[in-house]
Order: C-alpha cells, then sequence, then structure tokens
C-alpha cells in the first residue's frame, strides 16, 4: 500500500460545485501540503500543515480551503469549482525537523472542472 | 523575490551524451535543496536532499551539487529510461517548499 494516499485518482466536476479532495498517510508525519500542478507553471503550495492545530496558506489559496482532520488526514475543499482549477493536484508529508527532510507524494488526483 | 528557477525547460539528449540541468534559487535562510523526479501521471519521486554549499550526493547516473547559489543535476552516460521531468525543491526560513517548474529530459536510443 502506498504511504500517501489520495482520492480520487481523477473526478470530473461541473462548475459551481462543492468537491473534496482527500489525502491520507501512514508515514506518521507531521507536517502535510496540498499543490496543484500545471503545464508550464510546475508544483505551486495551495495550503499546508504542521500539526493537526496549524493551518497555513501558501500561495494560491483563493477558492481553496482544507481541514487536517487528523495527524493522518488532510482534505482539500473547492468550494464552487471553477474551470480554471482544472489541474493535477498532489498531497505531500514531511517529517518536522533540523534540518528539513524530504517531503512524500501521493500518486495525485486529477481534476476537471467542465 | 523567493524563487527557484530550473533551466533548461526541456532537454533532449542522445543516450550515452551526458549533460547537466541547473536550478538555482534566491532564497534567504536555505535549509534544505531537494531533487525529485517525475514520470507523466504521477507523483515526484525523491532523489537527493542537499544542505550546505560543497555537497554532493550521487546515484547511479545521477550526482547532484550544490553552491550558495544554485544547484546541478549532472547525468552521466544517459539511458531512455532516465527520461523524465526533474524538479527542484527548497524549503528556507519560511518552512515552505517551493519548486521550480521543472526540466522535462528526453534521452533517445
Amino acid at each position: 500500500d502506498a504511504d500517501v494516499t489520495q482520492t480520487p485518482r481523477n473526478r470530473i466536476t461541473k462548475t459551481g460545485k462543492r468537491i473534496m479532495l482527500e489525502c491520507s498517510q501512514t508515514k506518521g508525519h507531521d507536517r502535510m501540503y496540498w499543490y496543484r500542478q500545471d503545464p508550464g507553471l510546475g508544483l505551486r503550495l495551495i495550503y499546508y500543515s504542521f500539526d493537526v492545530k496549524d493551518i497555513n496558506k501558501g500561495e494560491i489559496s483563493d477558492g481553496y480551503s482544507v481541514s487536517r482532520q487528523a495527524q493522518a488526514k488532510f482534505s482539500l475543499s473547492l468550494e464552487s469549482a471553477i474551470p480554471n482549477q482544472t489541474a493535477l493536484y498532489f498531497c505531500a508529508t514531511s517529517v518536522a525537523g533540523q534540518p528539513n527532510t524530504e517531503a512524500f507524494f501521493g500518486q495525485g488526483t486529477r481534476l476537471t472542472v467542465v | 523575490e523567493d524563487q527557484v528557477t530550473q533551466s533548461p525547460e526541456a532537454l533532449r539528449l542522445q543516450e550515452g551524451e551526458s549533460s547537466s540541468l541547473n536550478c538555482s534559487y534566491t532564497v534567504s535562510g536555505l535549509r534544505g535543496l531537494f531533487w525529485y523526479r517525475q514520470d507523466p501521471g504521477k507523483g515526484p519521486e525523491f532523489l537527493f536532499t542537499l544542505y550546505s554549499a560543497g555537497e554532493e550526493k550521487e546515484k547511479e547516473r545521477l550526482k547532484a551539487t550544490l553552491t550558495k547559489k544554485e544547484s546541478f543535476l549532472h547525468i552521466t552516460a544517459p539511458k531512455p529510461e532516465d527520461s523524465a521531468t526533474y524538479l527542484c525543491a527548497v524549503f528556507y526560513n519560511t518552512d515552505k517548499l517551493i519548486f521550480g517548474t521543472g526540466t522535462r529530459l528526453q534521452v533517445f536510443p
């Protein structure tokens, strides 16, 4: 089983619909991240969480919200989906501490908003 | 502005033709620089971590180096299976992890 699991893997939704992407991890890491990836723009940080009570906005948080339900679960919501939110979304985890260690990624969720 | 820039955007190599990928960064308080490999439709796969200028890491045909302003990923005698997008990322003072836009590498037989 994958250490970082994202569901669903693919989703097509209509403009204006609410959608939730889920991420769960078995690595025991405190830190979790949500990124979106667009061609030519690379991976951009949406939100990140350093523990259950800590949520921070990334560089492109508008139109998104998150919930850290437990150490192992971090979900991303689009309250009212719009077509320019069509992208590949990745969840990642890392362990807290210095020096920083690498982040581990899920397999991604391909979201299409029509 | 905190930024990570990778070059070239795309690179086509003949099998066996060695080359280097560049990652330059303008962040304060670098805490770690990471190289990842990403295959189409998949999540990034970790390759290397570098923490301080002068540090080098090697894995098979890949070697990563770090200076105070940039990192290089050297690919020696590449094979077609090395074809992928290579991503560079940095942790810095704000404790965020930011990525460059990647270099898409194609190796032809």
